[in-house]
């Protein structure tokens, strides 16, 4: 069966310093892969997604960035942390499940910027 | 582009009542139809989901029915627990590369 993880659970940063979080898929291949944000108690906010080794797409612009160096990898990155960027980090990966994709979330990651 | 717009929480009801969560949705096609569910603290987990018109999805006492016709997919629970209490979310997936999801719909249950 497939599994997402994530790390670490929680993080407190100061302004201004880096950030990696880092996410894992197991028990498949190839799949697309989805960084979002939530914001207390908003919504899901889609930062990034990749469909392939190396291939990233933004939707968001901002001071963050994601890497995809392996298949079932997906880093997402910051040089410098800023307030905003405090809330819930929810990796993701889709794949299909009979003729239709289905997406599955990791437990996520609580950064709190200070 | 593709949307979803689900009705404005929180919505706070007794156990044992009747739950219903609108949610319609905008998209070119034949999107999938899924409602996820949030737990406080953890990430979204898929609860149901319906491919087609008129298909019906269902878990765990959740229901909800694909209807084309009027661009909608509503939950519904019969009797709701205090363990239901949670965010849940509508999505769509058109062609499986992104999907889009609603604002979420925070369930209050109280015993």
């Amino acid at each position: 069966s497939q599994t997402i993880h994530q790390w670490p659970a929680t993080l407190v940063q100061p302004v201004g310093s880096p950030l990696s979080l880092e996410c894992t898929v197991e028990g498949t291949s190839n799949p697309n892969l989805y960084w979002y944000r939530q914001a207390a108690g908003r919504g899901l906010q889609l930062l990034f997604y990749s469909v392939g080794i190396g291939q990233i797409s933004s939707e968001v612009p901002q001071n963050l960035s994601a890497s995809r160096p392996q298949d079932r990898q997906f880093i997402l990155s910051s040089k410098k942390l800023l307030l905003s960027d405090s809330g819930f980090y929810l990796c993701a990966w889709s794949g299909l499940a009979g003729y239709t994709y289905e997406q599955y979330f990791g437990p996520g990651t609580r950064l709190t910027v200070t | 582009g593709d949307s979803v717009t689900q009705m404005e929480g929180p919505v706070t009801l007794s156990e044992e009542a009747f739950l219903t969560i609108n949610c319609t949705y905008t998209a070119t096609g034949y999107p999938s139809l899924f409602w996820y569910v949030q737990y406080p603290g953890e990430g979204l987990q898929l609860l149901l989901k319906a491919t087609k018109a008129d298909d019906k999805g269902s878990n765990k006492g959740f229901e909800a029915t694909y209807r084309k016709e009027t661009t909608s997919f509503h939950l519904e629970k019969g009797s709701v627990q205090v363990s239901d209490s949670a965010v849940y979310f509508c999505a769509l997936d058109n062609y499986g590369q992104n999907f889009v999801f609603g604002p979420g719909t925070r369930l209050s249950v109280l015993p």
